[in-house]
């Protein structure tokens, strides 16, 4: 069974571009979260979708992050314009469903804004 | 709000020696625990989980966590070390069974010496 799969692995782009990240989850998991991992921390929760509704964006800068989950099943995640800071690996996760209590990880993007 | 500190940023073990990755929770209800483990360039994989129960809990790979309500922990513990453990140990809390919802600690990066 294929894991939750993203891409692209790695992307360099100059700041105030934009940039888009895209994730397929197991099938079949209805769960699908967003995390930014910023160097030398752990995982911060961005989204959550649950089929393809966003249920928890509370941590989703706004102003210039956006994701959509289109038909339940695989993601994008944007940012426009990207900025220095959002250098960060972003992590794509799945779980069967809300109350599952196992997330499985993607490999992330790696995102350099330079 | 929920948080972790692992207090370890980075430890270094030979190979075949024990090991004990520290966590400490702050939450203010019963706290839904997890240990996860990041190989360099992979996403993060479930190696065990608490919820309630018998405080010492199994997971893959040879791994154990206790968890003590008192002192607010939830170490990892191995009783032998292999090469193939060396990577980037993430703690997490979470508020419910989700673990896809829970708060990480910033890791502990495990070094193995031959």
């Amino acid at each position: 069974e294929a894991g939750v799969v993203q891409s692209p692995r790695y992307k360099i782009i100059e700041k105030k571009q934009p940039v888009a990240f895209w994730c397929n989850p197991i099938s079949g998991h209805n769960t699908l979260y967003w995390y930014r991992q910023n160097l030398g921390q752990g995982p911060e929760l961005l989204i959550r979708y649950e089929n393809e509704e966003a249920v928890d964006d509370s941590q989703l800068p706004k102003d210039r992050f956006s994701a959509e989950r289109l038909k339940g099943v695989d993601s994008t995640l944007k940012i426009q314009p990207a900025e220095l800071g959002d250098s960060a690996v972003y992590l794509c996760a799945s779980s069967l469903d809300r109350g599952n209590t196992e997330a499985f990880f993607g490999q992330g993007t790696r995102l350099t804004v330079v | 709000a929920q948080s972790v500190t692992q207090p370890d940023i980075h430890i270094t073990v030979s190979e075949g020696a024990s090991l004990e990755l520290r966590c400490n929770y702050s939450y203010g209800a019963t706290p839904y625990l997890f240990w996860y483990v990041q190989s360099p360039g992979q996403g993060l994989q479930l190696l065990l989980k608490y919820f309630s129960g018998d405080t010492l809990v199994q997971g893959i790979k040879g791994f154990e966590a206790e968890f003590k309500r008192s002192q607010s922990s939830f170490n990892l513990r191995k009783p032998s070390v292999h090469w193939s453990d060396a990577a980037e140990y993430f703690c997490a809390v979470g508020a419910g069974t989700n673990a896809g919802k829970s708060t990480f600690g910033d890791g502990t990066t495990l070094t193995v010496k031959p």
